[in-house]
């Protein structure tokens, strides 16, 4: 029943080691999200696809990007992980109205 | 100033108070407008949204004041169960940029 599926769960990593995060999704929007939560803040946008057009929030760093390879996968690649890229990475879709959420990836960097 | 602010709680209250969050967002261009909860370690799950005509769901209350670029959450009789972290939500422009505030703690207490 699960419409925003992030996998896996639990993702640990070493410092500098590339990594992956999936997504996908089972509502057909045209809209998905990647954002980052750390403890006690909010979720902080790092990028949203529109269709396939991708939009970069202006304070993301390098390290971090994206792929959409079609509506319903969308993959957030973190280059060379760093210990304060240890969070909670949320993915998200919308429709138009409300977004949906994915349980999350936790991420802890090694 | 940050795009969207909330009180920054922590907010304790007895079972059956009636409780307010505020929230005052920056881009007047601002479209839509919503209120997330989240659990402990739980992803955001839509509580409601924001209309400018205000909008009643059971013990909740939202109202939006365009002009003052303000949303406010009302909960009426508060149960133990609502105790969560409430979310204030922007839409930024027309493609969907969803920027959180970074939330109030709610704790009811018996």
């Amino acid at each position: 029943d699960a419409m925003v599926i992030q996998n896996p769960r639990y993702q640990v990593t070493q410092f500098g080691k590339p990594v992956t995060l999936s997504c996908s999704q089972t509502l057909n929007h045209n809209v998905m999200y990647w954002y980052q939560q750390k403890s006690s803040q909010a979720p902080k946008l790092l990028f949203h696809y529109y269709d396939k057009d991708f939009n970069n929030e202006a304070d993301t760093p390098d390290n971090f990007q994206s792929r959409r390879p079609n509506t319903s996968f969308c993959f957030l690649d973190i280059r060379s992980p760093g210990l304060g890229d240890a969070a909670m990475y949320l993915c998200a879709t919308s429709g138009g109205t409300e977004a949906f959420f994915g349980q999350g990836t936790r991420l802890t960097v090694v | 100033r940050k795009e969207v602010e909330q009180d920054p709680g922590p907010f304790n209250v007895p079972e059956g108070a009636t409780v307010a969050f505020n929230c005052t967002y920056s881009n007047s261009a601002s479209q839509s407008f919503f209120w997330y909860r989240q659990d402990c370690r739980k992803e955001p799950k839509l509580l409601m949204s924001v209309y400018s005509s205000g909008n009643e769901d059971g013990r909740f209350t939202a109202q939006l004041n365009r002009a003052s670029q303000y949303i406010s959450l009302l909960i009426r009789d508060s149960k133990l169960s609502d105790s969560a972290t409430y979310l204030c939500v922007v839409e930024r422009g027309s493609q969907g940029n969803l920027i959180f505030g970074k939330g109030t703690k709610l704790s009811v207490k018996p």
